[in-house]
């Protein structure tokens, strides 16, 4: 049982270029969640999945797109990387209402 | 909208001391409420979780309670060890199940 596993653990973009973080879980659970961490601001909510092929919007979801065409996956995608992406992003699952299980984070730089 | 706060941002105190951290929400129409412990460059790893029913839970040396009313948890960790030095996080679900609203953490350094 590998839980929330994402991928790639680190990786630095070019200003204007493109990439997917990858995130896939385990658990069969239904809801899946995209995080971004920046250094004393907390988490912020990107996109989050009810289930598949339902996503939507949270606090922060301007430059992001997600799919979930699975109960498994649900990829992040960049396109046109800013500076203001810069940040480690969490990948989290839970199953309506239980605990939130965690990835390992991708720390993304965009120089 | 649901704010979560988490009061000290860092606390230092000495091996084998108990100790409180700290969580407010000011929208008591909570589902649960869940403490994580993060260490540096990692992910967050569930210590607790509180139903909105429920007053406490414990685990270990680690203790959480909730008091919906006055919009309060607190993580209470006994005999406080050098691993324990990690931030944690609390985090509230509020209405549907993707509410879940983050404190900023509070780091803790335990010195031996």
């Amino acid at each position: 049982n590998a839980g929330v596993t994402q991928t790639p653990k680190f990786r630095i973009l070019k200003i204007g270029q493109s990439m997917t973080l990858q995130c896939t879980q385990d658990m069969n659970h239904n809801y899946m969640y995209w995080y971004r961490q920046d250094p004393g601001m907390g988490l912020k909510l990107i996109y989050y999945s009810v289930g598949a092929g339902i996503t939507d919007k949270g606090e922060v979801p301007n430059g992001y797109n997600v799919s979930r065409s699975t109960t498994e996956d649900f990829p992040l995608r960049l396109e046109l990387a800013a500076p203001s992406q810069t940040s480690v992003y969490f990948c989290a699952s839970s199953y309506s209402g239980s605990p939130l299980h965690f990835g390992n984070g991708t720390r993304l730089t965009v120089t | 909208k649901q704010e979560v706060t988490q009061i000290p941002a860092a606390l230092s105190v000495p091996e084998g001391e108990n100790l409180v951290l700290n969580c407010s929400f000011t929208d008591s129409a909570i589902y649960n409420l869940q403490w994580f412990r993060q260490d540096p460059g990692k992910g967050l790893t569930s210590l607790l979780l509180i139903q909105s029913s429920q007053r406490e839970q414990t685990s270990g040396r680690l203790n959480a309670s909730l008091d919906k009313s006055s919009g309060r948890s607190t993580l209470y960790i006994a005999a406080s060890q050098p691993g324990d030095s990690a931030t944690y996080l609390c985090a509230v679900l509020g209405g549907g199940y993707q509410k879940v609203t983050f404190g900023t953490g509070t780091k803790l350094q335990v010195i031996p």
